[in-house]
């Protein structure tokens, strides 16, 4: 089982980029997973944002793929999320997750942080 | 990638049996067996509970179970206990997409 911790800034202005980090402890960020992030409006569901692998390859949600972009730190075995022209509606609590490549679900999951968007 | 379908609440007394639906399309549900299940405690995370429709990751009870019949996956928890009183989710991966319902607060009676 990986731990993972989520790490940022908990507020972010309007058009801003919001920057996070997940540390990983307990697997390899260059073994064989997709690393990822979903987020949770405060009393709101699930939305999934992406994930990347070691490799650079990702994936993301079509509605938020021109925002994104997730990168990997193999040295210091961490993974990270930018998003980018935020506004009120991407205040949520932000997970970081674990994918085992070629399954379909997400094993581990950070504790969560919240950033809020607001002036 | 279409939004899953979940029933807002449903409730039960411990002891009980509830399922929870999750309602897709023949795109997603109703053409891969790539359907999970999550229960998110109050304040917390959320932790699988199902995998691929039908598997229970170790650690979790065989009080929970899931199945599909076309384009819906179903979650039944037998043996309600109070500490099942959560929100769940079901969740869909298809083409390397992953799409979640809208989620379903359990209450225990």
């Amino acid at each position: 089982q990986a731990q993972l911790q989520e790490s940022g800034p908990g507020l972010v202005k309007p058009s801003d980029t919001l920057s996070l980090t997940c540390a990983v402890s307990g697997y390899s960020i260059s073994s064989n997973n997709w690393w990822g992030w979903i987020r949770q409006p405060p009393g709101k569901g699930l939305e999934w944002v992406g994930y990347i692998f070691h490799s650079g390859n990702t994936h993301y949600n079509p509605s938020l793929m021109s925002r994104v972009a997730m990168s990997t730190d193999t040295s210091k075995n961490q993974f990270s999320l930018k998003l980018s022209s935020v506004t009120a509606i991407d205040t949520a609590v932000y997970y970081c997750t674990r994918k085992v490549a070629g399954l379909s679900w997400y094993a581990d999951w950070g504790q969560g942080t919240l950033v809020t968007v607001s002036s | 990638q279409s939004a899953l379908t979940q029933p807002p609440s449903v409730s039960g007394s411990p002891g009980q049996s509830v399922t929870i639906s999750c309602t897709g399309a023949s795109s997603d549900v109703g053409s891969y067996n790539r359907v999970s299940w999550y229960q998110q405690p109050p304040g917390t995370a959320p932790k699988v509970l199902i995998y691929d429709v039908s598997n229970r990751p170790s650690g979790v009870p065989d009080r929970f179970s899931g199945s599909k019949s076309g384009n819906t996956a179903s979650l039944t928890i037998s043996g309600l206990q109070p500490e099942d009183e959560a929100d769940y989710y079901c969740s869909s991966y298809t083409d390397s997409y992953t799409s979640f319902g809208g989620g379903t607060k359990l209450t225990v009676l």
